[in-house]
């Protein structure tokens, strides 16, 4: 059984650019989060999606965005990147929200120059 | 609000040795708790989980937790290190029925000595 696949693992952007990471959960999981790791701030949430619909959202600005797809992939997009956005970002998929257990995938490893 | 503290940021125990891994947490519902691994360059690893059943919930690779509620504490114990248990481990809370938004503690790094 495949776990969380994160794509890419290892990307390079320039200030000002905007980013595009992807998550393909576990087969038959329906519910993705994302997750921001940084060696000062340590693991932050992101946002939560279920069924394609937003459940939740951490204190990240308007400049970080997500979605879900109806095969329950999802993506998540910042614009104008600044240096301050490099970090480790992690997707997580369980069966549905509650107490299921999330999967984490290995993370994209985001450098912003 | 929910918040999570583990206390020591790096832990050295000998090989054989007791592993003892604090967390205390915050609360203002009944919470759902997780342990959680990470080794160098990868995600994290789901170690156990307790959910408002038993409060002693065993976990993976011999790891076990305690649930005091008295104590807001959820300390992760491993009776024997072994070198492979070097890793950094994360206590993470979440209100029951929301378990999306995980509410991580900053991490304790554990170093194993042979």
């Amino acid at each position: 059984k495949a776990g969380v696949t994160q794509t890419p693992r290892y990307l390079i952007k320039t200030r000002g650019q905007q980013v595009t990471l992807s998550c393909s959960p576990i087969s038959g999981h329906r519910s993705v989060s994302w997750y921001q790791q940084t060696p000062g701030q340590g693991l932050q949430f992101l946002f939560e999606y279920f069924s394609e619909t937003q459940r939740n959202k951490g204190n990240f600005p308007g400049r970080f965005s997500g979605r879900q797809f109806s095969n329950s992939r999802s993506e998540m997009n910042v614009s104008t990147l600044e240096l301050g956005d490099s970090a480790l970002y992690l997707c997580a998929s369980s069966l549905a929200p509650g107490n299921y257990g999330y999967t984490f995938g290995s993370g994209t490893r985001l450098t912003v120059v | 609000a929910q918040s999570v503290t583990q206390l020591g940021s790096h832990v050295s125990v000998s090989e054989g040795a007791l592993v003892l891994l604090r967390c205390n947490y915050s609360s203002s519902v009944p919470p759902y708790l997780f342990w959680y691994v990470q080794y160098p360059n990868q995600g994290l690893q789901l170690l156990l989980k307790y959910t408002s059943a038993a409060t002693l919930v065993k976990g993976i690779n011999g790891f076990e937790a305690e649930f005091k509620k008295s104590e807001t504490s959820f300390h992760l114990t491993k009776p024997s290190a072994h070198m492979s248990d070097a890793a950094e481990y994360f206590c993470a809370v979440s209100p029951q029925g929301s378990q999306g938004n995980l509410i991580f503690g900053k991490g304790t790094k554990l170093s194993v000595k042979p």
